[in-house]
């Protein structure tokens, strides 16, 4: 079974210009996740998706952060404009279900994003 | 509100040697609580966890119980190997709402 994909791998851009990540869940996962994680920190939730539809988002800085999931299946996270302090990995996850009792949360192997 | 906070590292133990991660919880309700590993070059693995207070959680050797009454999920292994150097992150999950909330990892390095 193909795991969570992402790209790019690592993404260097200037503050104030604009970037975009992508993520091609696990077939069949209904819910998408995107997390922020910053050197020596855990990661932080910024948005989940339930199919094409946004769950949670309340951590997600909208005035400079989008993310969508149009046909329910891969998702593109976007930032713009960047500040230096968005440098960190950003992680994508996916599951069967939210209910995360009963299913596992798989992690791809995130984006390294430097802001310089 | 939710939160977790654990152990600070590092970590540096000896081959075989007992390891025990402390990990406490600040939740409303009824969290699941997990433990995540991210070993060396790899992406975030679920390595075990607990749905309601007294369960225990096991995989690998490693171990963690709910403790609703102290509100705790310490990661515990009888004897590491050096293939456990590794971070490790506490998390708590709410099963009726959408949060994940994770703590801030243990670098964990077992030496020969």
């Amino acid at each position: 079974e193909a795991g969570v994909a992402q790209s790019p791998r690592y993404k260097i851009i200037e503050k104030r210009q604009s970037v975009a990540f992508w993520c091609n869940p696990i077939s069949g996962h209904a819910t998408l996740y995107w997390y922020q994680q910053i050197l020596g920190q855990g990661p932080k939730l910024l948005i989940q998706f339930q199919n094409n539809g946004v769950v949670d988002d309340s951590q997600l800085p909208k005035d400079r952060f989008s993310a969508e999931r149009l046909k329910g299946v891969d998702s593109t996270l976007k930032i713009q404009p960047a500040k230096l302090e968005d440098s960190a990995v950003y992680l994508c996850a996916s599951s069967l279900s939210a209910d995360l009792s009963y299913n596992e949360q798989f992690f791809g192997p995130g984006t390294r994003l430097t802001v310089l | 509100g939710n939160s977790v906070t654990q152990m600070e590292g590092p970590v540096t133990l000896s081959e075989e040697a007992f390891l025990t991660i402390n990990c406490t919880y600040t939740a409303t309700g009824y969290p699941s609580l997990f433990w995540y590993v991210q070993y060396p070059g790899e992406g975030l693995q679920l390595l075990l966890k607990a749905t309601k207070a007294d369960d225990k959680g096991s995989n690998k050797g490693f171990e963690a119980t709910y403790r609703k009454e102290t509100t705790s999920f310490h990661l515990e292994k009888g004897s590491v190997q050096v293939s456990d150097s590794a971070v490790y992150f506490c998390a708590l999950g709410k099963n009726t709402g959408n949060q994940f909330y994770f703590g801030t990892g243990t670098s964990l390095t077992v030496i020969p």
